[in-house]
């Protein structure tokens, strides 16, 4: 099935630890954007990139990076876990022409960090 | 910064009403807004786009409106059911549609 797949599904993190966070799309969509969904706050952007080999930061990129190797893969990793990014993280990807498109969800990392 | 306010208290309607949420923002002209739903435990799924220069677009029983003087949009679902119950997010693109915002989502609820 076409779509996005995310793993783990949840996870639960010491403190100082590193973490990868996987994303893969089968859709051949060019960009790809990272997002972490708190309670009351919403979707808020971490990383983005708009096509292979370049990537840029969203409103909240402090203590995450990534890479985007290929257009199918989007990897999101804590060097250093803190609790404060105990979240749901999505990963998503659009068709990214510039002009309006849609963007697709994956499934959702629950992480906890303790 | 760029601001979208969503109405924060869940909305709860009868079956059959037309369920009516709204989406305010400031500070930012996007050329257009997105809505999507939103499932417990689930990704958002996308429902609709409008663009600026469009005053209302429609799907099956949704409808939106785009008023760029008010800064507002409102989603409409008519003749609802239980299974539209969910939560529903507003997005505004910020730069060519690389980035986009989102609103905090307002929860529905439709009894039966």
């Amino acid at each position: 099935i076409a779509g996005i797949t995310q793993a783990p599904t949840s996870q639960i993190l010491a403190a100082g630890r590193r973490m990868t966070l996987r994303c893969t799309q089968d859709m051949r969509h060019n960009a790809m954007y990272w997002y972490r969904q708190d309670l009351g706050l919403g979707l808020r952007l971490i990383h983005y990139s708009n096509t292979a080999g370049t990537t840029g930061k969203g409103e909240v990129p402090d203590g995450y990076s990534v890479s985007r190797a290929n257009t199918d893969d989007f990897p999101l990793t804590l060097a250093s876990a803190v609790p404060s990014q105990t979240s749901v993280y999505f990963c998503a990807s659009s068709g990214g022409q510039g002009a309006a498109d849609t963007q697709y969800f994956g499934p959702g990392t629950r992480l906890t960090v303790l | 910064s760029q601001k979208i306010e969503q109405n924060s208290e869940a909305l709860n309607i009868q079956e059959g009403k037309t369920a009516t949420l709204t989406c305010n923002y400031t500070n930012y002209s996007p050329a257009y807004l997105q809505w999507y739903r939103q499932d417990p435990g689930r990704g958002p799924v996308f429902l609709l786009l409008i663009r600026e220069n469009e005053k209302e677009k429609r799907k099956e029983r949704l409808k939106v409106t785009f008023d760029t003087t008010l800064k507002q949009s409102l989603f409409h679902i008519t003749a609802s059911q239980p299974a539209d119950s969910a939560t529903y997010l507003c997005a505004l693109d910020i730069t060519g549609g690389f980035k986009t915002i989102f609103g905090a989502g307002t929860r529905l609820f439709v009894k039966a």
